[in-house]
């Protein structure tokens, strides 16, 4: 069974800290495939990064980067410089090869203050 | 690009009461997905279409709940004899899967107050 675990509720940041989210992932299959999703207040889910179990390059794309690393089943993600806008709940989802069901932690609750 | 539709935004019913809600996928995706989310929780996957076959049902979806898909296109999620339990955001998502899992882009939801 597929499941992801972010163990850290709320996290409090002043503007232009770094803020890294921890995801720990359970899977029995080979292939599977990593997401991070934003949440803003508004209440919709935002789309932000995708890696699959066969690639563990880790990557930077502006202000975001992820760790992924197998051994340790991880999925860290790490907001850079963080900004007032990147207040919101981040979610960390798991998809396996043949299971289209996302299942998603429970959700970071990130606050930056100005 | 439009992206994924969900009407209406907000729901509020008294127990008893059948609800619908309905879902635009984004235009070329083939598949859509429902989610249910609760207050401080991760959404949870209720049930989800490869065009209008409908794959796959969560044990979360009671038989109060019917999906359809009808032409492969919009979708809609039923609730029948609606209880205070089933208060929460009802969240659409759809994606375009040739080969492969492609990310599920999201709608905004709709809320779903029981009284």
């Amino acid at each position: 069974a597929q499941k992801v675990t972010q163990a850290q509720t709320e996290i409090s940041v002043v503007e232009k800290e770094d803020v890294t989210l921890d995801c720990v992932y359970e899977t029995r299959d080979t292939t599977y495939y990593l997401f991070w999703y934003k949440q803003p207040p508004s209440g919709e889910l935002v789309f932000l990064i995708r890696r699959n179990s066969f690639d563990e390059q880790n990557e930077i794309s502006g202000r975001y980067s992820w760790n992924f690393q197998k051994s340790t089943s991880s999925f860290n993600f790490t907001i850079t410089a963080s900004q007032v806008v990147d207040s919101a709940v981040y979610f960390c989802a798991l998809s396996e090869e043949g299971n289209n069901r996302l299942a998603f932690g429970k959700g970071n609750q990130v606050v930056v203050i100005p | 690009d439009t992206g994924v539709s969900q009407d209406p935004r907000h729901k509020i019913t008294k127990r008893g009461q059948n609800v619908t809600f309905r879902c635009d996928p984004i235009s070329e995706h083939n598949r859509l997905y429902w989610y249910r989310q609760t207050l401080g929780q991760g959404p949870e996957f209720l049930t989800y279409f490869q065009n209008e076959a409908q794959l796959e049902k969560s044990r979360l979806l009671s038989d109060r709940f019917s999906a359809e898909r009808p032409k492969g296109s919009f979708s809609t999620l039923e609730i029948q004899r609606t209880e205070q339990g089933d208060s929460a955001m009802y969240l659409c998502a759809s994606s375009l899967t040739d080969r492969g899992i492609y990310e599920q882009y999201f709608g905004p939801g709709t809320r779903l107050t029981v009284t």
